[in-house]
């Protein structure tokens, strides 16, 4: 069955950096764009970053473009989100998200991780 | 950034009941949308694409209708494993953005 496995979450210094990473399992990771959303109480469900399934191409929400990086290892099945110059609002629960496709119809997320929590605080 | 609104923010309801949630966008994302089942401490599962597409292994009480800027999601014959939070989720375009939640829980 699909499994995602975040690690990487901790505390850290506001302007300190983190990097995440999300083990895949189950299912043709190599075919498979991936997603990170965070979740926190005050701002609800917020996605981060994508990238595609050869990792050709690359988006970002507008509040971490220039300080977070997503890339993917295709031969180790993971994804890794590099987060620099954290801020106080990225505090909250990372996922990484399966991209789910049907008909033409993309950028829906039928799996997800159970998360990693980032604090940043000082 | 396109904006995606949902109302009622909770709901009480009980087993058996019929629910209805609506979600609205800023601007129109044709059918692009999404609804999102999250329980507590759960990562949220994926129940309708496409507006109205059921997701494999769904139950069929569950269905989404909608196109452009107002969408809906049904919930027929509550069960006790219904009681949840609702959030959708609009495709259309990057950002990728969530509504704020539906809170669904026992009256």
């Amino acid at each position: 069955q699909v499994q995602l496995v975040e690690s990487g979450g901790g505390v850290v210094q506001p302007g300190g950096s983190l990097r995440l990473s999300c083990a895949a399992s189950g299912f043709t990771f190599s075919n498979s764009g991936m997603h990170w959303v965070r979740q926190t109480p005050g701002k609800g469900l917020e996605w981060v970053a994508a990238i595609w399934f050869d990792g050709s191409k690359k988006y970002y929400a507008d509040s971490v473009r220039g300080r977070f990086t997503i890339s993917r290892d295709n031969s180790k099945n993971t994804v890794f989100l590099q987060m620099d110059s954290l801020r106080a609002e990225d505090t909250g629960l990372y996922s990484c998200a399966r991209d789910f496709c049907s008909g033409g119809s993309c950028y829906y997320f039928d799996f997800w991780g159970r998360g990693t929590l980032v604090t940043v605080s000082s | 950034d396109i904006q995606m609104t949902q109302s009622p923010s909770s709901v009480s309801a009980s087993v058996g009941d019929r629910v209805t949630i609506t979600c609205r966008a800023s601007q129109g994302i044709s059918t692009w949308l999404a609804w999102y089942q999250q329980k507590p401490g759960k990562a949220p599962e994926l129940l309708i694409y496409a507006a109205s597409s059921l997701q494999s292994g769904v139950p069929s009480r569950f269905s989404g209708s909608g196109s452009g800027t107002d969408f809906t999601l049904t919930i027929t014959s509550l069960q006790p494993e219904d009681f949840a939070t609702y959030y959708c989720q609009q495709a259309n375009s990057f950002p990728f953005t969530f509504g704020p939640g539906t809170k669904l829980d026992i009256k």
